[in-house]
Protein backbone atom coordinates (compact mmCIF):
# COMPACT_ATOMS: atom_id res chain seq x y z
CA UNK A 1 0.00 0.00 0.00
CA UNK A 2 1.33 2.88 -1.38
CA UNK A 3 0.95 5.71 1.15
CA UNK A 4 2.87 8.88 -1.15
CA UNK A 5 2.26 8.19 -5.07
CA UNK A 6 3.76 10.05 -7.99
CA UNK A 7 1.28 8.85 -10.60
CA UNK A 8 3.56 10.18 -13.67
CA UNK A 9 6.61 8.62 -13.99
CA UNK A 10 8.19 10.95 -16.35
CA UNK A 11 7.20 14.74 -17.62
CA UNK A 12 8.58 16.58 -20.36
CA UNK A 13 8.85 20.61 -20.69
CA UNK A 14 10.40 23.15 -23.06
CA UNK A 15 13.18 25.49 -21.15
CA UNK A 16 11.39 28.63 -20.03
CA UNK A 17 8.20 27.01 -19.13
CA UNK A 18 6.40 25.94 -16.02
CA UNK A 19 7.48 22.40 -14.68
CA UNK A 20 4.02 20.98 -12.58
CA UNK A 21 5.39 17.80 -11.01
CA UNK A 22 2.29 15.87 -8.79
CA UNK A 23 2.12 14.09 -5.81
CA UNK A 24 -0.95 12.38 -3.61
CA UNK A 25 -0.64 10.90 0.08
CA UNK A 26 -3.34 8.92 1.66
CA UNK A 27 -2.22 8.94 5.23
CA UNK A 28 -4.03 11.91 7.20
CA UNK A 29 -1.52 11.70 10.10
CA UNK A 30 1.10 13.15 7.84
CA UNK A 31 1.80 16.85 8.46
CA UNK A 32 4.97 17.33 6.76
CA UNK A 33 5.99 17.52 3.21
CA UNK A 34 9.17 17.65 1.31
CA UNK A 35 10.80 17.61 -2.26
CA UNK A 36 14.09 16.46 -3.08
CA UNK A 37 15.53 16.18 -6.32
CA UNK A 38 17.96 13.45 -7.72
CA UNK A 39 20.26 13.33 -10.21
CA UNK A 40 21.88 9.76 -11.67
CA UNK A 41 25.20 8.63 -9.83
CA UNK A 42 24.24 10.96 -7.10
CA UNK A 43 22.42 11.00 -3.34
CA UNK A 44 19.08 12.93 -3.44
CA UNK A 45 19.17 16.51 -2.93
CA UNK A 46 16.44 18.50 -0.63
CA UNK A 47 14.79 20.96 -2.40
CA UNK A 48 11.89 22.57 -0.65
CA UNK A 49 9.46 21.29 2.13
CA UNK A 50 5.87 22.80 3.26
CA UNK A 51 4.12 22.27 6.57
CA UNK A 52 0.77 20.97 6.76
CA UNK A 53 0.09 24.72 8.41
CA UNK A 54 0.83 26.60 5.00
CA UNK A 55 -0.53 25.97 1.51
CA UNK A 56 2.46 27.67 -0.48
CA UNK A 57 5.57 27.67 0.44
CA UNK A 58 8.59 29.67 -2.34
CA UNK A 59 12.16 29.49 -2.62
CA UNK A 60 12.81 31.38 -5.70
CA UNK A 61 12.01 29.53 -9.28
CA UNK A 62 10.72 26.45 -7.16
CA UNK A 63 6.97 26.48 -5.24
CA UNK A 64 5.25 23.88 -3.33
CA UNK A 65 1.48 23.83 -2.76
CA UNK A 66 -0.50 21.74 -1.02
CA UNK A 67 -4.48 21.01 -0.89
CA UNK A 68 -4.96 19.34 2.51
CA UNK A 69 -8.29 18.60 1.90
CA UNK A 70 -7.67 16.45 -1.64
CA UNK A 71 -4.14 14.97 -0.26
CA UNK A 72 -2.28 16.22 -2.92
CA UNK A 73 0.31 18.53 -3.28
CA UNK A 74 2.68 19.92 -6.52
CA UNK A 75 5.94 21.42 -6.92
CA UNK A 76 6.25 24.27 -9.52
CA UNK A 77 9.43 25.03 -11.36
CA UNK A 78 9.29 28.52 -13.06
CA UNK A 79 10.87 28.95 -15.32
CA UNK A 80 12.22 25.56 -15.95
CA UNK A 81 16.28 25.30 -17.16
CA UNK A 82 17.92 22.31 -18.57
CA UNK A 83 19.82 21.96 -15.20
CA UNK A 84 16.86 20.89 -13.83
CA UNK A 85 16.32 17.73 -15.13
CA UNK A 86 16.52 14.84 -13.08
CA UNK A 87 14.70 12.65 -10.94
CA UNK A 88 12.47 14.56 -7.95
CA UNK A 89 11.01 12.82 -5.18
CA UNK A 90 8.15 14.04 -3.40
CA UNK A 91 8.25 12.52 1.13
CA UNK A 92 6.19 12.51 3.48
CA UNK A 93 6.19 12.49 7.18
CA UNK A 94 4.49 12.82 10.77
CA UNK A 95 6.77 15.33 12.00
CA UNK A 96 3.98 15.91 15.01
CA UNK A 97 3.76 12.75 16.22
CA UNK A 98 7.71 11.23 16.55
CA UNK A 99 10.20 13.77 14.67
CA UNK A 100 12.10 10.57 14.06
CA UNK A 101 12.62 12.06 10.74
CA UNK A 102 10.76 8.89 8.91
CA UNK A 103 10.28 9.96 5.55
CA UNK A 104 7.92 8.04 2.91
CA UNK A 105 8.91 9.06 -0.38
CA UNK A 106 6.55 8.61 -4.00
CA UNK A 107 8.01 6.44 -6.52
CA UNK A 108 9.78 9.85 -8.61
CA UNK A 109 9.02 11.49 -11.77
CA UNK A 110 11.58 12.44 -13.84
CA UNK A 111 11.67 15.64 -15.23
CA UNK A 112 13.40 16.36 -18.86
CA UNK A 113 13.71 20.22 -19.62
CA UNK A 114 14.37 20.36 -23.35
CA UNK A 115 16.87 23.36 -24.56
CA UNK B 1 28.14 18.73 1.44
CA UNK B 2 27.02 17.36 4.64
CA UNK B 3 30.47 14.92 5.16
CA UNK B 4 28.72 11.83 4.40
CA UNK B 5 30.92 9.42 2.79
CA UNK B 6 29.91 5.71 1.84
CA UNK B 7 31.74 2.61 1.73
CA UNK B 8 32.25 0.16 -0.60
CA UNK B 9 30.38 2.32 -3.51
CA UNK B 10 29.84 -1.30 -5.65
CA UNK B 11 30.07 -4.79 -4.64
CA UNK B 12 28.85 -7.80 -6.29
CA UNK B 13 28.18 -10.63 -4.11
CA UNK B 14 26.89 -14.29 -4.04
CA UNK B 15 23.42 -15.36 -2.82
CA UNK B 16 23.99 -16.21 0.85
CA UNK B 17 26.74 -14.12 1.60
CA UNK B 18 26.91 -11.62 4.60
CA UNK B 19 27.58 -8.25 3.64
CA UNK B 20 28.60 -5.03 5.15
CA UNK B 21 27.49 -1.59 4.04
CA UNK B 22 29.46 1.61 5.89
CA UNK B 23 28.41 4.98 5.89
CA UNK B 24 30.44 7.30 7.79
CA UNK B 25 29.89 11.05 8.20
CA UNK B 26 32.48 14.13 9.95
CA UNK B 27 29.93 16.52 11.80
CA UNK B 28 28.33 14.43 14.72
CA UNK B 29 25.29 14.47 13.78
CA UNK B 30 22.41 12.57 15.72
CA UNK B 31 20.25 10.97 13.19
CA UNK B 32 21.13 8.56 10.15
CA UNK B 33 19.11 6.93 8.31
CA UNK B 34 19.75 3.97 5.76
CA UNK B 35 17.42 3.71 2.64
CA UNK B 36 17.45 1.11 -0.29
CA UNK B 37 16.41 2.62 -4.01
CA UNK B 38 14.61 0.58 -6.41
CA UNK B 39 12.74 1.31 -9.36
CA UNK B 40 8.86 1.84 -8.83
CA UNK B 41 9.52 1.95 -5.09
CA UNK B 42 11.64 5.03 -4.61
CA UNK B 43 13.20 5.38 -1.68
CA UNK B 44 12.09 3.36 1.36
CA UNK B 45 13.63 3.29 5.08
CA UNK B 46 15.22 0.39 6.35
CA UNK B 47 16.69 1.56 9.44
CA UNK B 48 17.37 4.77 11.28
CA UNK B 49 19.63 5.51 14.12
CA UNK B 50 18.69 8.42 16.61
CA UNK B 51 22.17 7.97 18.93
CA UNK B 52 24.81 6.11 20.16
CA UNK B 53 22.89 2.07 20.17
CA UNK B 54 20.13 3.79 19.50
CA UNK B 55 18.34 1.94 16.48
CA UNK B 56 15.17 1.60 15.27
CA UNK B 57 13.36 -0.55 12.37
CA UNK B 58 11.79 1.59 9.16
CA UNK B 59 9.46 -0.01 6.21
CA UNK B 60 11.61 -2.40 5.31
CA UNK B 61 13.85 -3.77 7.65
CA UNK B 62 13.36 -7.73 6.82
CA UNK B 63 16.80 -9.23 6.19
CA UNK B 64 18.71 -6.42 7.52
CA UNK B 65 20.33 -5.39 10.67
CA UNK B 66 22.57 -2.47 11.35
CA UNK B 67 24.77 -1.29 14.60
CA UNK B 68 25.96 1.99 15.60
CA UNK B 69 28.83 1.86 18.07
CA UNK B 70 30.08 5.60 17.20
CA UNK B 71 28.74 8.50 16.30
CA UNK B 72 30.32 8.64 12.93
CA UNK B 73 29.25 5.11 12.01
CA UNK B 74 26.18 3.66 10.89
CA UNK B 75 26.80 0.16 9.61
CA UNK B 76 23.89 -1.88 7.13
CA UNK B 77 24.31 -5.53 7.34
CA UNK B 78 22.85 -8.21 5.15
CA UNK B 79 23.42 -11.13 7.12
CA UNK B 80 22.48 -13.78 3.88
CA UNK B 81 22.38 -11.36 1.20
CA UNK B 82 19.42 -12.43 -1.70
CA UNK B 83 19.01 -11.31 -5.34
CA UNK B 84 15.88 -9.11 -3.91
CA UNK B 85 18.41 -7.18 -1.86
CA UNK B 86 19.90 -5.77 -4.78
CA UNK B 87 19.80 -2.29 -4.86
CA UNK B 88 21.23 0.97 -4.32
CA UNK B 89 21.52 1.71 -0.85
CA UNK B 90 22.00 5.33 0.40
CA UNK B 91 22.68 6.50 3.40
CA UNK B 92 21.34 9.75 5.00
CA UNK B 93 22.10 12.29 8.25
CA UNK B 94 19.53 15.13 9.18
CA UNK B 95 20.56 17.90 11.67
CA UNK B 96 18.63 17.58 15.03
CA UNK B 97 15.32 19.55 14.81
CA UNK B 98 15.34 19.36 11.40
CA UNK B 99 14.71 15.49 11.34
CA UNK B 100 13.36 15.20 7.87
CA UNK B 101 15.78 17.56 6.24
CA UNK B 102 18.00 14.94 5.10
CA UNK B 103 21.40 14.75 3.58
CA UNK B 104 22.27 11.75 1.46
CA UNK B 105 25.46 9.95 1.41
CA UNK B 106 26.42 8.77 -2.56
CA UNK B 107 25.01 5.48 -2.68
CA UNK B 108 26.21 1.73 -2.96
CA UNK B 109 25.23 -0.21 -5.91
CA UNK B 110 25.02 -4.17 -4.46
CA UNK B 111 24.76 -6.57 -6.85
CA UNK B 112 23.58 -10.70 -5.11
CA UNK B 113 23.81 -12.93 -7.78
Amino acid sequence: DQQVKQNSPSLSVQEGRISILNCDYTNSMFDYFLWYKKYPAEGPTFLISISSIKDKNEDGRFTVFLNKSAKHLSLHIVPSQPGDSAVYFCAASEKGSSNTGKLIFGQGTTLQVKP
Amino acid sequence: DAGITQSPRHKVTETGTPVTLRCHQTENHRYMYWYRQDPGHGLRLIHYSYGVKDTDKGEVSDGYSVSRSKTEDFLLTLESATSSQTSVYFCAISVAGLQETQYFGPGTRLLVL
